[in-house]
């Protein structure tokens, strides 16, 4: 069955710092991958999509990258604020299948 | 507003007392899904619809039921809650299906304690 690994570990990271987040997957190659974001008590927010034949996507201070090679996501945050501190969530679609498959998440906190 | 809905955010229960979770949205979603996260497992999909009136089981359904009679309204049943149901629950809603990469928006939650 598919796995997704997230670092349960928490990421702290100085203000101002870039801070990278480790999404990886095991077997078969997703159609796309998503990031959340989520807050204590809050819902997760959506991020960012990238799709199996792109490489990277931006998005103001964040930038993703997907390497099917590696099966690998990785997720940047430029330029970190306090106000970036959240869990992050990776999730992942297999093409066909109705369904989103989340990791655990990793918490990032950013020191001022 | 464009939002998910749901419906208690905090809810304590007896094992075995019927309860059920509502969940709306006001955005005109096909998509819509419920999920529990627990500490250790991330988020888990319960039950999933694609449309009003076709529903599907996600990875965890049992000791639940759903049922979406209304495209806004996905309602969350627990016919006879345990303890093991005690969870932070999530619905959320998309344009599309998964398949389309339609972005997922959630509730906020609801946070159940079965004793």
């Amino acid at each position: 069955s598919q796995k997704i690994e997230q670092n349960s570990e928490a990421l702290n990271i100085q203000e101002g710092k870039t801070a990278t987040l480790t999404c990886n997957y095991t077997n078969y190659s997703p159609a796309y991958l998503q990031w959340y974001r989520q807050d204590p008590g809050r819902g997760p927010v959506f991020l960012l999509l990238i799709r199996e034949n792109e490489k990277e996507k931006r998005k103001e201070r964040l930038k993703v990258t997907f390497d099917t090679t590696l099966k690998q996501s990785l997720f940047h945050i430029t330029a970190s604020q306090p106000a970036d501190s959240a869990t992050y969530l990776c999730a992942l679609n297999f093409g066909g299948y109705q369904k989103v498959t989340f990791g655990i998440g990793t918490k990032l906190q950013v020191i001022p | 507003e464009a939002q998910v809905t749901q419906n208690p955010r905090y809810l304590i229960t007896v094992t075995g007392k019927k309860l059920t979770v509502t969940c709306s949205q006001n955005m005109n979603h096909e998509y819509m899904s419920w999920y529990r996260q627990d500490p250790g497992l991330g988020l888990r999909q319960i039950y999933y619809s694609m449309n009003v009136e076709v529903t599907d089981k996600g990875d965890v359904p049992e000791g639940y039921k759903v049922s979406r009679k209304e495209k806004r309204n996905f309602p969350l049943i627990l016919e006879s809650p345990s303890p093991n149901q005690t969870s932070l629950y999530f619905c959320a809603s998309s344009f599309g299906a998964p398949s389309s990469n339609s972005p997922l928006h959630f509730g906020n939650g609801t946070r159940l304690t079965v004793t």
